[in-house]
């Protein structure tokens, strides 16, 4: 186990809604990355979050935005869903002795 | 061109068979180098990461990086039905906290 979850595990929602998705660490690392992964594909990386800060952003539209806490739990918000949006979506913490990203078991999004 | 290109396979090997697979990228500024598993509705799990040209065993993993040639390998010896995944392969500019650049993944089936 990587110490790294995700709620809720699967949603289902209908073109044009809003979905909040949930990432949070045990060990309270500061550094949260998002990615989305289509089926059949690789993930691709949304934006990073340092401290509270966004601190990087891949090709995804202005829709897509996030959020970190003071406890470094991360949120990844979604609005006007559209069907391609329908994903894993995926959190990673850096472990920062290890320097390396420890994945969530994701949630899975369903756009109807 | 994407800057990764990964074969997607699938890729069916008896049990004990050795299993090689493959990326090649374009972009020069990639420096770090992944591998990561990923088991059905699970998310990826680091195998193996490399920074230089040449060669990194772990177990039955041999990871293979020729910058000249802009490709990477994983090698799997004496492979298991246990090894059954898809593989990813994953590059960054700038160490394993920065952003991810993935392969689409190669789905692998070791037959006992």
């Amino acid at each position: 186990e990587t110490g790294v979850t995700q709620s809720p595990t699967h949603l289902i929602k209908t073109r044009g809604q809003q979905v909040t998705l949930r990432c949070s660490s045990q060990s309270g690392h500061n550094t949260v990355s998002w990615y989305q992964q289509a089926l059949g594909q690789g993930p691709q990386f949304i934006f990073q979050y340092y401290r509270e800060e966004e601190n990087g952003r891949g090709n995804f539209p202005p829709r897509f935005s996030g959020l970190q806490f003071p406890n470094y739990s991360s949120e990844l918000n979604v609005n006007a869903l559209e069907l391609d949006d329908s994903a894993l979506y995926l959190c990673t913490y850096t472990h920062p002795s290890y320097n390396e990203q420890f994945f969530g078991p994701g949630t899975r999004l369903t756009v109807l | 061109q994407k800057e990764v290109e990964q074969d997607p396979g699938p890729l069916s090997v008896p049990e004990g068979a050795i299993v090689s697979l493959n990326c090649t990228y374009s972009n020069s500024a990639f420096q770090y180098f992944m591998w990561y598993r990923q088991y059905s509705r699970k998310g990826p799990e680091l195998l193996m990461y490399t920074y230089s040209s040449g060669n990194k065993e772990d177990g039955r993993f041999t990871a293979q990086v020729d910058k000249s040639s802009k490709y990477i390998s994983l090698f799997i010896r004496d492979s298991q039905p246990s090894d059954s995944a898809t593989y990813l392969c994953a590059m960054s500019s700038g160490g394993s906290n920065y952003k991810l650049t993935f392969g689409k993944g190669t789905l692998l089936t070791v037959n006992p």
